[in-house]
This record gives structure tokens, sequence and C-alpha cells, in this order.
């Protein structure tokens, strides 16, 4: 089992916004990252900190953090967008890392 | 740019050992850790483990320590990840991912960019 807990799927009309979740104890000590993947492909960081976007990252994707919880929101989801989301932070221990289980993104 | 080159796909039998490398380029190698993260088909990321091609200090997960060894090759800017007394679980797609970090301000965070194009393992008698 994960430290770091997400929904296993969400889904999103075109157009609309989703907010996509991570809980874990270990998130009251560091800030999350978040992957999106797409079938086939390598994982690719879209969000660092409480909301970094890397540089090629469209401004439709945000986060934020409060308590135990990180949340990756996307406003005005695009076709585009379906994929598997990943949550990372450092574990309770602080020794190692650890992801969320993920969750996959369905856009309707 | 910044990027990092994984070896090709492996097949192994159980028992086995698998060694899978890693060679980036766009940066200064020794500056920056290196992950290791593996997905089982179907399955969600596992981190693995990490090293610093400085020195070659390495950190891994509780469920493959004494079976995982990570190395570095500062020469060739090349990390290695060997692992050994292979179970037909391990068959997965294995990624290295460069480390970045921000420990100043008051939440740390941590962050795995770029990642190389991942490295398929099947193990199969």
């Amino acid at each position: 089992s994960s430290e770091l807990t997400q929904d296993p799927a969400v889904s999103v009309a075109l157009g609309q916004t989703v907010k996509i979740t991570c809980q874990g104890d270990s998130l009251r000590s560091y800030d999350a990252s978040w992957y999106q993947q797409k079938p086939g492909q390598a994982p690719v960081l879209v969000m660092y900190g409480k909301n970094n976007r890397p540089s090629g990252i469209p401004d439709r994707f945000s986060g934020s953090s409060s308590g135990s919880t990180a949340s990756l929101t996307l406003t005005g989801a695009q076709a585009e967008d379906e994929a598997g989301y990943y949550c990372n932070s450092r574990d309770s221990s602080g020794n190692q890392w650890v992801f969320g289980g993920g969750t996959k993104l369905t856009v309707l | 740019q910044v990027q990092l080159v994984q070896s090709g796909a492996e097949v192994k039998k159980p028992g086995a050992s698998v060694k899978v490398s890693c060679k980036a380029s766009g940066y200064t190698f020794t500056n920056y850790h290196m992950h290791w993260v593996r997905q089982a088909p179907g399955q969600g990321l596992e981190w693995m483990g990490i090293i610093n091609p400085n020195g070659g200090r390495t950190s891994s997960a509780q469920k493959f320590q004494g079976r995982v060894t990570m190395t570095s090759d500062t020469s060739t800017s090349t990390v290695y990840l060997e692992l050994s007394s292979l179970r037909s679980d391990d068959t997965a797609m294995y990624y290295c991912a460069r480390d970045n970090s921000r420990t100043s301000k008051v939440t740390p965070v941590w962050w795995f960019d770029p990642w190389g194009q991942g490295t398929l393992v099947i193990v199969s008698s």
C-alpha cells in the first residue's frame, strides 16, 4: 500500500475543471510533485511544489496544497489531458520517496 | 538539452540478474542525484532508489534492499541499476529520472525531471 492516496479514476467533461488529489501525512512536511503519463510513454513532470509549472506545461494546470492534501487542478480540460497522473513526495520517515497509486483521468 | 538515454530491453530467467544503464547528457553529471523507478504492466509507479553520482552513495526502498545495486561511472556520465535474484514479478519497465530539489524554502520539495525512455525487463522461464 502507498503512503500517498489518490482516487483511482476521475472523469471530466471537455472544457470543464477537475481536481486530482493526493493525501498523505508526509505532505504536512514536504510538498508534492505531479507526473502525467500517457500509455506507452515515460512520465512527464507537470507540477512541483505548491504551484510551480515546468516550462512547456500549459497554464491550465495548477497546483495547491492544504494540510495533508496536495491537489492538481486542470481548468478547461482538453482531450490530450487524458492520462494517468501520479503524485510523489518523501515518505513519513523522510528517508525514501513514494508515489501515489495514480489517478486515471478520462476526458468525456 | 538535458537527456537521459537508457539501455535496451532485457529478457532474463528467474534467479538471474539484470543490469540497466542510464546515460546522462546536457548537464554536469555529478551535480544531480539520480532516481530509479519501475512500473509493472498495468500498475503504478514504484520508487526503487537513489544514487549520488558524486561519490556513489545510495539509498534504496526497503523492499529492494539486498537485491538492488546502484552504481555510477563519472567518466561516461552513466548510472547503473542491477537487480539480482529476479522473479516473475520483477517484470516491469524501469526508468531513471534526475533528482531536483528546493530545500531552502519552508516546505521542501523534490521532483523528478527529466526521465529516461524506460527499459523493459521481462523475467520468464
